[in-house]
């Protein structure tokens, strides 16, 4: 069994649409990361949290250390978020352990 | 924000050749980068973690003296992929840790060994 499972690992929306994205991990972690990677590789970073709740522009993330269970929320969502978006559980010793990705797609 | 440039972002290259990827954190320095392997469709998996000045520690499984690492300076690594071989072929992405331990990832390079 994966340390970090997510769910779904594959999401279609229509543009608009509240998306969430679910994260579970058996480790404990000091910082969880989501990361959004888009169609030819490159990895963003979107966010690290280690309690609570972030928000950038449409995107909401948030975590509960007890229930050791994240979200990634899109509000709006929009064709150019599709992409796999992947979360990292940053262990103490500061390695990560990811997800197998959810694979998101917005369609017009 | 931070970056993290790799070069190069593709490259090709003929089974036996050596191929040497750059992972440079671009406005910050990064005592400690970690190189990982994307298999497609598949969860990237850490090779090993780069240490500024000391050798790298390399994860179960992956041969250092397959994959040479060097940190050479606070804002360099570079792996060295030696000898290879068709089963090489992958993306492999870096990333670099800053002082207040966020990690940033470059963008990425697919190798492709004929």
């Amino acid at each position: 069994k994966n340390e970090v499972e997510q769910s779904p690992q594959n999401l279609t929306a229509q543009e608009g649409e509240f998306i969430t994205i679910n994260c579970s991990y058996s480790v404990g972690i000091s910082a969880l990361h989501w990361l959004q990677q888009h169609p030819g590789g490159g990895i963003v970073s979107l966010f690290m949290l280690s309690s609570g709740k972030k928000k950038h522009g449409r995107l909401i993330a948030t975590i509960n250390i007890q229930e050791k269970h994240s979200s990634l929320h899109i509000t709006a969502s929009h064709p150019r978020d599709s992409a796999v978006y992947i979360c990292a559980a940053h262990g103490s010793n500061y390695k990560l352990t990811f997800g197998k990705g959810t694979l998101l797609t917005v369609n017009p | 924000g931070a970056v993290v440039s790799q070069h190069p972002s593709r490259v090709i290259c003929k089974s036996g050749t050596s191929v040497k990827i750059e992972c440079r954190s671009l406005d910050f320095q990064a005592t400690t980068m970690f190189w990982y392997r994307q298999f497609p469709k598949k969860s990237l998996m850490l090779m090993a973690t780069s240490n500024e000045g000391s050798k790298a520690t390399y994860e179960q499984g992956v041969e250092k003296d397959k994959f040479l690492i060097n940190h050479a300076s606070l804002t360099l690594s570079t792996l060295t992929v030696t000898s290879a071989h068709p089963e090489d072929s992958s993306f492999y992405i870096c990333s670099a840790r800053d002082q207040a331990e966020t990690q940033y990832f470059g963008p990425g390079t697919r190798l492709l060994v004929l």
